[in-house]
């Protein structure tokens, strides 16, 4: 198995701009988690499906941030509009039973 | 919410030395705990994992022990190594009828020094 896929893995963009980072979770896993690493605040979870429904999204920093998954082998973390604050790294991670296996992330860049 | 503490957050240690890096947690409904390494620019990944019916669990040279009355989990490594250096993440879950809300811990540097 190729584990979770997240692309792109780097994106520098700028304020204001939308960004789009996108999660193919291993296939068989039922339940997706979108992570955000800083060096300040470590690594916090944003949202979290199960089977393709969004289960707990109280971490979402605020109404910039929107995640979809249309299916089970696809989600999507959306920012819009982009604020530099928004730098992080964001990871997806999904699991079946009790690990959860975090894909390579996506390194973000807002200007 | 659960609230997870992480000590300490740089750790060195000689070659050959053991590690150990503690963890405590607030929410008593926790139920599984596992252990992260994040070596530089790459994603974490599980080294080992302990839920809360057992108090002590060994892979190899890594050891994870829990005390649930005093809310305490702690990561042992022996005779460390090298390429034992990175970042390890201790998290406390609480993991019920298929959902599972994780917290983790700030992260702690271990430098093994040759």
């Amino acid at each position: 198995d190729a584990g979770v896929i997240q692309s792109p893995r780097h994106e520098v963009t700028e304020m204001g701009q939308e960004v789009t980072l996108r999660c193919k979770p291993i296939s068989g896993h039922n339940s997706l988690f979108w992570y955000r690493q800083t060096m300040m605040r470590g690594l916090e979870l944003l949202i979290y499906f199960n089977n393709n429904v969004p289960i707990d999204d109280s971490g979402m920093p605020e109404d910039r941030f929107s995640a979809k998954m249309p299916n089970a082998s696809f989600s999507t973390l959306k920012i819009q509009p982009s604020e530099p604050r928004d730098s992080a790294v964001y990871f997806c991670a999904s699991r079946y039973t009790d690990t959860q296996y975090f894909g390579p992330g996506t390194r973000l860049t807002v200007l | 919410g659960e609230n997870v503490e992480q000590h300490p957050s740089t750790l060195s240690v000689q070659e050959g030395d053991s590690a150990v890096i503690k963890c405590t947690y607030s929410d008593s409904a926790s139920n599984y705990f596992p252990w992260y390494k994040q070596e530089l620019g790459k994603r974490p990944q599980l080294i080992i994992d302990i839920r809360s019916n057992v108090g002590e669990k060994k892979d190899q040279r890594i050891a994870v022990t829990l005390n649930k009355t005093a809310k305490h989990f702690s990561l042992h490594i022996t005779e460390t190594q090298p390429e034992d250096s990175a970042v390890y993440f201790c998290a406390a879950s609480i993991d019920s009828g298929g959902y599972q809300k994780v917290t983790f811990g700030t992260g702690t540097k271990l430098q093994v020094i040759p």
